[in-house]
């Protein structure tokens, strides 16, 4: 059985300082793994994915994820907050067998200080 | 943006009244979804279809009803509408050679008084 734990529910950074939003998962099988954004009253967007090939996965607007097996994570990450990043993250897990085997983390929202 | 509409964007009705949602796509993908989201849940799957009148039950689909006549449509129907369905839904599409990444619709807020 697949499942995703976003540890934080709430984080909230300073503008220009570094930005980590943690995401463990479970999977039975070697996973695709995901990480889209939402802004308010906006549809999800794909921030960047993970499949099995560089564990350093490089997506938008500067943020990075680490694939780590040994730690079974998948953390988000980005050098430098901006005010425009501000916004919902979801961490999704995928098992490539089932078109309905994707499952949702229960979100992060993110807060950029001034 | 992939071509994905949701028709109303924004419903409220009464409890008890059917209600179906719209979701129309023009990458001609195989695969479509319907999600509700709610806070503190994530999206959760309701139903998902894998091809023209081939379709399958989520982890919430009690209540909830789907039809796919053509490639570009997947509706979804609360046949009675229930309180407990207010919330926002969400369509997806993939393409299942793309390691089931999602493309998104814009979202359908819908309020059950």
């Amino acid at each position: 059985a697949q499942s995703v734990t976003q540890l934080d529910s709430h984080v909230s950074v300073s503008e220009g300082t570094p930005v980590l939003l943690r995401c463990n998962y479970s999977s039975s099988y070697s996973p695709s793994l995901f990480w889209y954004v939402q802004h308010p009253n906006k549809g999800l967007q794909l921030l960047l994915k993970y499949t099995s090939a560089a564990t350093l996965v490089k997506g938008i607007n500067g943020f990075e994820a680490e694939f780590k097996k040994s730690e079974t994570s998948f953390h988000l990450t980005k050098p430098s907050a901006h005010m425009s990043d501000a916004a919902e993250y979801f961490c999704v897990v995928s098992d490539d067998s089932s078109a309905s085997k994707i499952i949702f983390g229960s979100g992060t929202r993110l807060s950029i200080r001034p | 943006d992939a071509g994905i509409t949701q028709s109303p964007r924004h419903k409220v009705t009464e409890t008890g009244t059917p209600v179906t949602l719209r979701c129309h796509q023009t990458e001609n993908h195989r695969y479509m979804y319907w999600y509700r989201q709610d806070p503190g849940h994530g999206l959760r799957l309701i139903h998902y279809s894998y091809g023209v009148k081939d379709t399958d039950k989520g982890e919430v689909s009690d209540g909830y009803s789907v039809s796919r006549s053509k490639t570009e449509d997947f509706l979804l129907t609360l046949e009675s509408a229930t309180s407990s369905q207010t919330s926002v839904y969400f369509c997806a599409i993939s393409d299942r050679d793309n390691n089931n990444e999602q493309f998104f619709g814009p979202g359908t807020r819908l309020t059950v008084l």
